[in-house]
Order: C-alpha cells, then sequence, then structure tokens
C-alpha cells in the first residue's frame, strides 16, 4: 500500500536540543495529522493541521501544512526524554466516505544521554 | 471519558484459522477504521464502517471482513490465516460531523504460526 515519505528515517539528538521532520507525498491531503507511537501501543494523536499554509502548536510541538497541500512539517523544541518514540505523519481526503489515513514511513527519535 | 479499547491484547493462531479481534470506539464516536501495521512500518488502511456498513476499503482480499454493531462497536475478521497477517491491528475512531480525526486504541497484537 501506499507510504508518504518521511525524513529522517532516524535522529538521535541529545536533551534539550530541537528537531526538525518532514512529510511528502505525491498526492494532495486536505487534511495532515501527526501521531507518536510507543513500542507496542497505539498512536497518540499529536496534532491535526486543516488549512493549507496553517502552522499550530501543541506545547513544544509546532507542525505545519504546506501551501501546496502535499507536504507537512513537524518541529519539536527542547527535547526531553519522553519525546523519544516514532513519529508518523498521516494525511487524509477528509470528505464524506474518504476519510481513511495515509501514512508515513516514521521517524524514529532517539535522546542520547 | 473512555478512549478507544480492543480486545484481545494478544493472539497466537495457526496459518490457516480464522480469528476475531474487536473495537469499541471512544464515547460520541460513530465511525470506526481499522488498521494493520507490519514490524517497521507505517498503519495501512484495511476498511471503514459507518451506520453499520462498510463505508470505505483499502488494498486488502476479501478474507478481511468487519462488521459495526448499533452501538458502534466492531469486528475485524481474518479467514485463512497466512503467515504474512501476523501484525500490530489498530482500530481507530471518529465522528466526521464534529472533526475527522482519527483516535487509536492499544492495538491486537496478531501471531500466525
Amino acid at each position: 500500500g501506499q507510504q508518504l515519505n518521511q525524513s529522517p528515517q532516524s535522529m538521535f539528538i541529545q536533551e534539550g536540543e530541537d528537531v526538525s521532520m518532514n512529510c511528502t507525498s505525491s498526492s494532495i491531503f486536505n487534511t495532515w495529522l501527526w501521531y507518536k507511537q510507543d513500542p507496542g501501543e497505539g498512536p497518540v494523536l499529536l496534532i491535526a493541521l486543516y488549512k493549507a499554509g496553517e502552522l499550530t502548536s501543541n506545547g513544544r510541538l509546532t507542525a505545519q501544512f504546506g501551501i501546496t497541500r502535499k507536504d507537512s512539517f513537524l518541529n519539536i523544541s527542547a527535547s526531553i526524554p519522553s519525546d523519544v518514540g516514532i513519529y508518523f505523519c498521516a494525511g487524509q481526503g477528509r470528505s464524506f466516505g474518504n476519510e481513511k489515513l495515509t501514512f508515513g514511513t516514521g521517524t524514529r527519535l532517539t535522546i542520547i544521554p | 471519558d473512555a478512549g478507544v479499547t480492543q480486545s484481545p491484547t494478544h493472539l497466537i493462531k495457526t496459518r490457516g484459522q480464522q480469528v476475531t479481534l474487536r473495537c469499541s470506539p471512544k464515547s460520541g464516536h460513530d465511525t470506526v477504521s481499522w488498521y494493520q501495521q507490519a514490524l517497521g512500518q507505517g498503519p495501512q488502511f484495511i476498511f471503514q464502517y459507518y451506520e453499520e456498513e462498510e463505508r470505505q476499503r483499502g488494498n486488502f482480499p476479501d478474507r478481511f471482513s468487519g462488521h459495526q454493531f448499533p452501538n458502534y462497536s466492531s469486528e475485524l475478521n481474518v479467514n485463512a490465516l497466512l503467515l504474512g497477517d501476523s501484525a500490530l491491528y489498530l482500530c481507530a475512531s471518529s465522528n466526521g460531523l464534529i472533526r475527522y480525526e482519527q483516535y487509536f486504541g492499544p492495538g491486537t497484537r496478531l501471531t500466525v504460526t
């Protein structure tokens, strides 16, 4: 099945550093969502974006909906140990009957002591 | 406010057998989507149920079927299990009349031997 391209695939950072990751698609989406998944658990919704160009924050997390509607970006400021995990982007058509999420390949975040 | 719940947590089946997984949506949600997540990959959309009918389907064979009950809970059935069906099966709920955001349960880990 289709998966969106996420980069980087993995990141090794020190506590306190800022993190940036992005997600690109060949298709247009009307909604972009960012999830975090810990091992053996389900994805947890972090941020939802509904409008091209939109910039939304949730605490230390900031995400942007790309102008072309084919990409999105997630930034984490001042990383802490609980930020460790896998981050997934997901695109959605967001029309009645077309609500499936298409996920990215994931970015694994590791904090080096 | 109870979130999405899934049962069982883990399941081990033999190739050729059939399995049923269960999901209860978040309070106030009427739509249930199922995803398959293979190890190291992002979730892949299987299908979505709304008003007790399959509304959208991903690229999965007919061996995968589902059902939604009047109380909005849902089941995923997989027949003639293959080794490749081993994965984490995730259920997500939403309410399109409010927002299109999907909230995930903890998943069921299916192992086919």
